[in-house]
């Protein structure tokens, strides 16, 4: 069963930041919140992980709120290509990688 | 190029024949992963192998089968096909050799078409 819940959709407009919520209220200490995105039945593309901190790489910034229970991914400046279906998913040494349903992302002119 | 590589890129078959997707993970990887996602379906995990050895199993039907060589690559073999098995099938690798963050890296996926 996932383990997170994240909104169906949402827009952004072309050049503003994307900010995607997910909530994981039941996650464990050992669990890493992981983001992935899914570009039109390509395969999926690793995006950020983080366990307590903030994280931050060439592609997007995680913020993990403090009790870890919600995170949001941020795109600092979404372009036409970042249009794609978004998974949250948190994973820890047991189980595996398990997809829920994402956010669809669509980027707009 | 993720790294991951996957054969063949597409394939159609009949109904009642079997089928083998092959998957080679990226250099140095020992774990393999295969997924599968059916039209507009999410992505469901099938079966994964560590350093030649079934490591975790999912949704994976008796039909399905997978093993992982000695060269570390992977196939995933489908028989008795059905018109239900037309779907996308996913290889991931990581380097997780012990307990903490795992980073799957995704092939481009096998599109299968059962006619």
């Amino acid at each position: 069963d996932a383990k997170t819940t994240q909104p169906t959709s949402m827009d952004c407009a072309e050049g503003r930041a994307a900010n995607l919520p997910c909530n994981h209220s039941t996650i464990s200490g050992n669990e890493y919140v992981y983001w992935y995105r899914q570009i039109h039945s390509q395969g999926p593309q690793y995006i950020i992980h983080g366990l307590k901190n903030n994280e931050t790489n060439e592609m997007a910034s995680l913020i993990i709120t403090e009790d870890r229970k919600s995170s949001t991914l941020i795109l600092p400046h979404a372009t036409l290509r970042d249009t794609a279906v978004y998974y949250c998913i948190v994973w820890g040494s047991q189980g595996n990688l398990i997809f829920g349903k994402g956010t669809k992302l669509s980027v707009k002119p | 190029d993720s790294g991951v590589t996957q054969t063949p890129k597409h394939l159609i078959t009949a109904t009642g024949q079997r089928v083998t997707l092959r998957c080679s993970p990226r250099s140095g990887d020992l774990s393999v992963y295969w997924y599968q996602q059916s039209l507009d379906q999410g992505l469901q995990f099938l079966i994964q192998y560590y350093n030649g050895e079934e490591r975790a199993k999912g949704n994976i039907l008796e039909r399905f089968s997978a093993q992982q060589f000695p060269d570390l690559h992977s196939e995933l073999n489908l028989s008795s096909l059905e018109l239900g098995d037309s779907a996308l099938y996913f290889c991931a690798s990581s380097a997780q050799t012990r307990a903490g963050a795992n980073v799957l890296t995704f092939g481009a996926g096998s599109r299968l078409t059962v006619l």
